[in-house]
């Protein structure tokens, strides 16, 4: 096991209502990344916290944003879900130095109707 | 263009063959490749790290390539439990590809 942990597991939301996905990290590291994967794809980069601040964003609009807390542990949060919003949310930890190996949680299925 | 590109696949292998597939990639400041396995509806576990010109575990060879910007990987010796979704990664977007679909047939 990574030592990445999310919660919830599963999570079944309405369109148009908000998410908090949670995460905490691998002992040691203070690097977080979400990624959001659809059935068949591979994951897409939603963003990046270092330290607390946010260190890189793919393309996702405004309404998905996150936070990272003092111990390193993570939110990230979905305003005005939509039905493609339904997916697989991976968090990744890894350390803010090489070697930079990303460390994966079992992720949240979200699916919204 | 994608940052990062991979062979759809599938490759679809009897056991003990060897299978190899490519990645490419698209940002030549990426100093750092990832090979991540995934299995159906689970999460990516980290199968090799590439450095420099590859790295070599067991069964298992990544190669990097940075005149032609690909990255690959081979599998020697295919088991029934190599059967999976292979995802490459670069360090610099932290773009991942689509996925290679290998299935390793009795």
């Amino acid at each position: 096991e990574t030592g990445v942990t999310q919660s919830p597991t599963h999570l079944i939301k309405t369109r148009g209502q908000q998410v908090t996905l949670r995460c905490s990290s691998q002992s040691g590291h203070n690097t977080v990344s979400w990624y959001q994967q659809a059935l068949g794809q591979g994951p897409q980069f939603i963003f990046q916290y270092y330290r607390e601040e946010e260190n890189g964003r793919g393309n996702f609009p405004p309404r998905f944003s996150g936070l990272q807390f003092p111990n390193y542990s993570s939110e990230l949060n979905v305003n005005a879900l939509e039905l493609d919003d339904s997916a697989l949310y991976l968090c990744a930890s890894r350390a803010g130095r090489p070697p930079y190996e990303q460390y994966f949680g079992p992720g949240t299925r979200l699916t919204v109707t | 263009r994608k940052e990062v590109e991979q062979d759809p696949g599938p490759f679809n292998v009897p056991e003990g063959a060897t299978v190899a597939f490519n990645c490419t990639y698209s940002n030549s400041a990426s100093q750092s490749f990832f090979w991540y396995r995934q299995d159906c509806r689970k999460e990516p576990k980290l199968l090799m790290s590439v450095y420099s010109s590859g790295n070599e575990d067991g069964r298992f060879t990544a190669q990097l390539n940075r005149a032609s910007q690909y990255i690959s990987l081979l599998i020697r010796d295919s088991k029934l439990s190599d059967s999976a979704t292979y995802l490459c990664s670069d360090d610099y977007k932290l773009s991942f590809g689509a996925g290679t679909t290998v299935t390793v047939r009795a």
